[in-house]
């Protein structure tokens, strides 16, 4: 079956200017997770969401990024005036439900470079 | 605060050469503890989950297991195509996120 999907895959944009990255999870998966990863790091947890609610966020690293989950399937992560220091790779995954020992299915990431 | 330690950085091995990656945590309860395997541009790819000290996984070449501290990724006569980043990860009994170790870069010579 299809798994995560996230797009785009690769996103170059410009220093101060807005990102949406999205990210379609497996269907029928409720819990889903944004996480960002930089070069030789493993992936930092951003948010948490269980159907349409954000039922975590305390990773989020300021209010420049926020994320959205409206119809409790695909959710998009925005980040508004970029800075250089932004530049990742973005992974999202999703598990059937969060509240128990569900493994992640991971994506395979949208790489942001901010210029 | 959870914490996940995985150890040695960076681990060359030959091709037939078993072997064995750390990961040391600390968790306010332990819920799961998470071993991945990722590929160089994808996801983390999931392997096992184990519950509670001394229980053991196997799947072909590995075998993970778990004491309170401490759990081991223990590769029995890698092949080159076992190269990969192996990431532990922690959820614990108090909340939703998993948080995951650094990795342990394997690389397996023919």
């Amino acid at each position: 079956g299809a798994g995560v999907s996230q797009t785009p895959s690769n996103k170059v944009t410009e220093k101060g200017k807005y990102v949406e990255l999205r990210c379609d999870p497996i269907s029928g998966h409720t819990a889903l997770y944004w996480y960002r990863q930089s070069l030789g790091q493993g992936p930092e947890f951003l948010i948490y969401f269980q159907g349409t609610g954000a039922a975590d966020d305390s990773g989020l690293p300021n209010d420049r990024f926020f994320a959205v989950r409206p119809e409790g399937s695909v959710s998009t992560l925005k980040i508004q005036r970029t800075e250089r220091g932004d530049s990742a790779v973005y992974l999202c995954a999703s598990s059937l439900t969060g509240a128990n020992n569900s493994p992640l299915h991971f994506g395979n990431g949208t790489r942001l470079t901010v210029t | 605060e959870d914490q996940v330690t995985q150890s040695p950085e960076a681990l060359r091995l030959q091709e037939g050469e078993s072997s064995s990656l750390n990961c040391s945590y600390t968790v306010s309860g332990l819920r799961g503890l998470f071993w991945y395997r990722q590929d160089p541009g994808k996801g983390p790819e999931f392997l096992f989950t184990l519950y509670s000290a001394g229980e053991e996984k196997e799947k072909e070449r590995l075998k993970a297991t778990l004491t309170k501290k401490e759990s081991f990724l223990h590769i029995t006569a890698p092949k080159p195509e076992d190269s990969a980043t192996y990431l532990c990860a922690v959820r614990n009994t108090g909340g939703f996120k998993t948080i995951f170790g650094a990795g342990t870069r394997l690389f397996v010579k023919a």
